[in-house]
């Protein structure tokens, strides 16, 4: 079983576009969060949800829009998308939003914009 | 806010070679310590943490790294490295009062038969 999985894993799409990542942990965790990678490998925080509730929202642009629906699922909706969003996007989850809590994430989608 | 430098962005070593990857973090507070490992087209997976205690941590795979508070280090080893451990390694911080984990820029090992 798949603990944080996260759909697709491959995304090619032309620039305007609205896509959206689709994440699910089966952990029985409170906190979830988005990561994103650039292709240098540098992983930045986007968002991060604790129990449907948004705590951390880095400068990202309004184009990008969480919505957790229940506490098991986080989604990222992108809008207009550009070049520059082009990047692997890794959905996370931990136990609950406390230090030290080792956070766990899924396999990571891979988004091309063309 | 706290952060994390990793020193090296490449790491080439033979297999059976011992390798350490350094990593040095800044923060005006008590942190938190892990190291992820990422292997191609993979997600992060934890290698090990330190929260308290003994300053020397042990994971998984046989790497274990050792927090040094007053040089602000950890740094990760391993005594005898192996072909599967090429990956890029991840060294990240946390603060004592949430969860805003920190990454640093990744540290690419090959490991060379």
């Amino acid at each position: 079983d798949t603990a944080v999985s996260q759909t697709p894993k491959y995304l090619v799409t032309q620039m305007g576009n609205d896509k959206s990542i689709k994440c699910e942990q089966n952990l029985g965790h409170d906190t979830m969060y988005w990561y994103k990678q650039d292709s240098k490998k540098f992983l930045k925080i986007m968002f991060s949800y604790n129990n449907k509730e948004l705590i951390i929202n880095e400068t990202v642009p309004n184009r990008f829009s969480p919505k957790s629906p229940d506490k098991a699922h986080l989604n990222l909706h992108i809008n207009s998308l550009e070049l520059g969003d082009s990047a692997v996007y890794f959905c996370a989850s931990s136990q609950v939003y406390n230090s030290g809590n080792t956070i766990y994430f899924g396999e990571g989608s891979w988004l091309t914009v063309v | 806010a706290q952060s994390v430098t990793q020193l090296d962005s490449q790491v080439p070593v033979f297999e059976e070679a011992p390798v350490e990857l350094r990593c040095n973090y800044s923060s005006s507070v008590s942190v938190y310590l892990f190291w992820y490992v990422q292997y191609p087209n993979q997600g992060l997976q934890l290698l090990l943490k330190y929260l308290s205690g003994s300053t020397l941590v042990k994971g998984i795979n046989g790497f274990e790294a050792e927090f040094n508070k007053s040089q602000t280090s950890f740094h990760l080893r391993k005594p005898s490295v192996h072909i599967s451990d090429t990956a890029e390694y991840f060294c990240a911080v946390s603060r004592d009062n949430n969860n805003d984990m920190r990454f640093g820029a990744g540290t690419r090992l090959t490991v060379k038969p």
